[in-house]
């Protein structure tokens, strides 16, 4: 147990629908990060948000869109996917941002599918 | 990039053999990681080596960093089925913020 949970653990969507993923800390950390990690690719890094802020955005499709209510909590809300966005996505959170050496907790996962 | 390399993409072995993986990136670093994925799982912290160390332990795990070569290794002596996971390597940049950049990966499996 990292101390950062997700849920749901599966999910089956189809290209119309809209879903909410979830991820919750435990840590006190102040920065928290989504990942996408599809086979045979290296993880992606897709938000990080660091004091409830978002301080990187790289380059993600607007149909992914993150929310930050408080330092525990990230959500990823999906809508209108494509079949080409199943994956694993991860939540993760660490420390701080800017500090240097700074090691990441994951948390399991949600296996996304996209029909 | 600073996207880090593993080598080899995958790796098979008999228990209580020693387990070697390969990492190479391509512009300076002040830390790489490594880390641990078993299979649909979240990845788990296994250890950091600071770009002026050369060797790391921590258990049975033995990490080098070489940034002449810009490359380090894992090494996990007398190994056990358990041990049977994705090793990740991840560098961070000298911008001074601690986005982790990862490789690939390398799959192991430990046979009993």
């Amino acid at each position: 147990e990292t101390g950062v949970t997700q849920t749901p653990r599966h999910l089956v969507m189809g290209m119309t629908n809209k879903k909410s993923l979830k991820c919750e800390q435990h840590l006190g950390h102040n920065a928290m990060y989504w990942y996408k990690q599809s086979a045979k690719k290296p993880l992606e890094l897709m938000f990080v948000y660091s004091l409830e802020e978002r301080v990187e955005n790289n380059s993600v499709p607007s149909r992914f869109s993150p929310e930050c209510p408080n330092s525990s909590h990230l959500f990823l809300h999906l809508h209108t996917l494509q079949p080409e966005d199943s994956a694993l996505y991860l939540c993760a959170s660490s420390q701080d941002r800017g500090r240097l050496g700074e090691k990441l907790f994951f948390g399991s996962g949600t296996q996304l599918s996209v029909l | 990039s600073q996207q880090g390399e593993e080598d080899p993409q995958a790796l098979s072995i008999q228990e209580g053999e020693n387990a070697t993986m390969n990492c190479s990136y391509k512009t300076s670093i002040n830390n790489l990681q490594w880390y641990r994925q078993n299979s649909g799982r979240g990845l788990v912290h296994l250890i950091l080596i600071r770009s002026n160390e050369r060797e790391k332990h921590s258990g049975r795990l033995r990490v080098t960093l070489d940034t002449s070569k810009k490359s380090s290794s894992l090494l996990i002596t007398a190994s056990r089925a358990a041990d049977t996971a994705s090793y990740f390597c991840a560098t961070d940049s000298l911008s001074g913020y601690s986005t982790l950049t990862f490789g690939k990966g390398t799959m192991l499996l430990v046979s009993p």
